[in-house]
């Protein structure tokens, strides 16, 4: 069990454009999701700590209305990167916090190329 | 602020070999810490996680160790196969977050 998923797993787009990328909890309910985002040999850095029904926690540094969470389920939380630039590009994690273990668990990650 | 650093940066070893990958942390306040598994352009895999309270942890051929006094976790891995091969991610879980906190990992390449 505990189980994270994320769609699209790579997505290309066009300078400018908008980009979602969900991250879904299969089977478990997770009222608290984070977003990370690693850039090629770096470590993930937390972008924002998303609740169920509330709005999201933005770590400094990170512009609220560039980068859109949405947290409307237990098990779905959604990041729109809106009018993507090609320093968007990067890999970006979702993790969902429940589980058996009451702790993180990862999705597969989203890699994002801006064009 | 609390800052993970991992040492070393990438590592090569013959099939076989016993290794210690290093982790250290800035604030000893933690919750707890995690290793993690990173395979190339993939996600993380959960391998060990040691609460505040506990020494170390075992699972198969991977031990953690946790010396929160002094900052410091060790993962050991005993008789290295090229299947190790990944980068290993150390992160830690202050008590004043909920939000874990990486270093930026150790690549092991493990020939055979």
């Amino acid at each position: 069990g505990a189980v994270v998923s994320q769609h699209p797993s790579r997505v290309i787009c066009k300078s400018g454009t908008s980009v979602k990328i969900e991250c879904r909890s299969l089977d478990f309910q997770a009222t608290t999701m984070f977003w990370y985002r690693q850039f090629p040999k770096q470590s993930l850095m937390l972008m924002a700590t998303s609740n169920e029904g509330s709005k999201a926690t933005y770590e400094q540094g990170v512009e609220k209305d560039k980068f859109l969470i949405n947290h409307a389920s237990l098990t779905l939380s959604t990041l729109t990167v809106t009018s993507a630039h090609p320093e968007d590009s990067s890999f970006y994690i979702c993790s969902a916090l429940g589980g058996p273990q009451e702790t993180q668990y990862f999705g597969p990650g989203t890699r994002l190329l801006v064009l | 602020k609390q800052e993970v650093t991992q040492i070393p940066a990438a590592l090569s070893v013959p099939e076989g070999e016993n290794l210690v990958l290093n982790c250290s942390f800035t604030d000893s306040a933690i919750y707890n810490l995690q290793w993690f598994r990173q395979d190339p352009g993939k996600g993380l895999t959960s391998l060990l996680l040691i609460q505040s309270s506990q020494r170390e942890q075992t699972s198969g051929r991977l031990n953690a160790s946790l010396d929160k006094s002094s900052g410091r976790s060790t993962l050991y891995i005993a008789a290295s196969q090229p299947g190790d091969s990944a980068t290993y991610l150390c992160a830690v879980l202050n008590q004043a977050g909920t939000a874990l906190i990486f270093g930026k990992g150790t690549t092991l390449s493990v020939s055979s």
